[in-house]
């Protein structure tokens, strides 16, 4: 079955730059979304087909995906965007849609 | 405003069963395809089953056998049928809006406990 791998954690000071990637077998042959999950709440969709930012996300958030690794990258990062970042593709030789097991940003 | 509202949720012991329904509003349901992820405590998020607005239904393999997703669109709902129930079941169970991927809505989840 496909796997997709992110690093657990992430930690960078406000106002740098965080990057998180997601890792797998060709990902950049598929379309991967990026989730953000704050604490007690349910994910919501950030950025779907490697780069399309969703309705009221900022401008800071953008997603690239290449060869093996999808990568998330939060600009000047602010304490309001600490959450776990998930990302999820469709594997359609197995026919199972695909989470990663989340990195959990922590903004220093 | 979409809403997506799930119930049924509560304490089951292993071996036993239990329904999840989800009921939708602020959109055209019958129209749109939707899916079940669950998230165990302290876990990540797990994908369970996906229907499209036809008849088509996919199941992840962990509950594929044991678990029956639906649709009634007269009702505006969608439900997950869970038999067998596992330890391994526990877990806040959502509905989610949308294609395979990506869900552009989420209900605000229920939590399934299965133990003794």
């Amino acid at each position: 079955s496909y796997v997709l791998t992110q690093p657990p954690s992430v930690s960078v000071a406000p106002g740098k730059t965080a990057m998180m990637t997601c890792g797998g077998d060709n990902i950049g042959s598929k379309s991967v979304h990026w989730y953000q999950q704050k604490p007690g709440q349910a994910p919501i969709l950030i950025m779907s087909y490697d780069s399309d930012r969703s309705s009221g996300i900022p401008e800071r958030f953008s997603g690239s995906n290449s060869g093996n690794t999808a990568t998330l990258t939060i600009s000047r990062v602010a304490a309001g965007d600490e959450a776990d970042y998930y990302c999820q593709v469709w594997d359609s030789s197995s026919e199972q849609v695909v989470f990663g097991g989340g990195t959990k940003l922590t903004v220093l | 405003e979409v809403q997506l509202v799930e119930s049924g949720g509560g304490l089951v012991q292993p071996g036993g069963s239990l329904r999840l329904s989800c009921a939708a509003s602020g959109f055209t349901f019958s129209s749109h395809e939707v899916n079940w992820v669950r998230q165990a405590p302290g876990k990540g998020l797990e994908w369970i089953s996906y229907i499209s607005s036809g008849s088509t239904i996919f199941y992840a393999e962990s509950v594929k056998g044991r678990f029956t997703a639906s649709r009634d669109n007269a009702k505006d709902s969608l439900y997950l049928q869970m038999n067998g129930l596992r330890a391994e079941d526990t877990a806040v169970y959502y509905c989610a809006r949308g294609p395979l991927c990506p869900y552009d809505y989420w209900g605000q989840g229920i939590l399934v406990t299965v133990s003794s």
